[in-house]
């Protein structure tokens, strides 16, 4: 069974960085069927795709086009887990982020499972 | 940029059936796009109920279906149940990446 626990802290500063850190157990950060997501909710812009990573013999990142000047998602194969960096954040920026795997094998693509979810507030 | 826009909200009647759907700005969906549907109930995350169309997750109640309709993707509950009030989300594939819809509030009335 596969879970994913995320960790973070809840409060950011204006202009500062978001970081957020997804663990991966049941599975491996370097599956060659897997990719892993983080995905933000707010009431004003909803549930947001910010981006992924993946492993296909070389690594590989795809992000939304409406934060890829500012996002870094980041393996990291000794932990099997992955990060969020979001930079120069703005009280817009406010959402409970989460962390996602989606999973393709056979024509088929599932999203899930789910992280818990972090409330992450710019603010000063 | 690309929209997926689902009905705001809908309301059934219990042991009713009703169906939510999910357009594509870029026209129709097709199984392609390997329409998934969430369920969200209040202070929790999404729950996953279909993948790729209509395949279902082992703990999907069986009263959950999900299609293609009309050049959409569908949701179509049978027999809803009070517990089903809740939020979907829908989310589709665009070739590197997922784009959600707004979700559809359900209520159960």
């Amino acid at each position: 069974q596969v879970q994913l626990q995320q960790s973070g802290p809840g409060l950011v500063k204006p202009s500062q960085t978001l970081s957020l850190t997804c663990a991966i157990s049941g599975d491996s950060v370097s599956s060659n069927s897997a990719a892993w997501n983080w995905i933000r909710q707010s009431p004003s812009r909803g549930l947001e795709w910010l981006g992924r990573t993946y492993y296909r013999s070389k690594w590989y990142n795809e992000y939304a086009v409406s934060v890829k000047s500012r996002i870094t998602i980041n393996p990291d194969t000794s932990k099997n887990q992955f990060s969020l960096q979001l930079n120069s954040v703005t009280p817009e920026d406010t959402a409970v982020y989460y962390c996602a795997r989606d999973f393709y094998t056979s024509g088929w693509y599932s999203v899930d499972p789910w992280g818990q979810g972090t409330l992450v507030t710019v603010s000063s | 940029q690309t929209v997926v826009t689902q009905e705001p909200s809908l309301t059934v009647s219990p042991g009713g059936t009703v169906t939510l759907t999910c357009a594509s700005s870029t026209g129709a969906v097709t199984s392609s796009f390997y329409p998934n549907w969430f369920q969200q109930i209040p202070g929790q995350a999404p729950r996953a109920l279909i993948y790729s169309t209509s395949k279902k997750h082992s703990w999907t109640p069986a009263r959950f279906s999900g299609s293609l309709l009309g050049g959409k993707a569908a949701l179509t509950l049978s027999g809803v149940q009070p517990e089903d009030e809740a939020e979907y989300y829908c989310l589709l594939y665009y070739g590197g990446a997922w784009v959600f819809g707004g979700g559809t509030k359900l209520t159960v009335l």
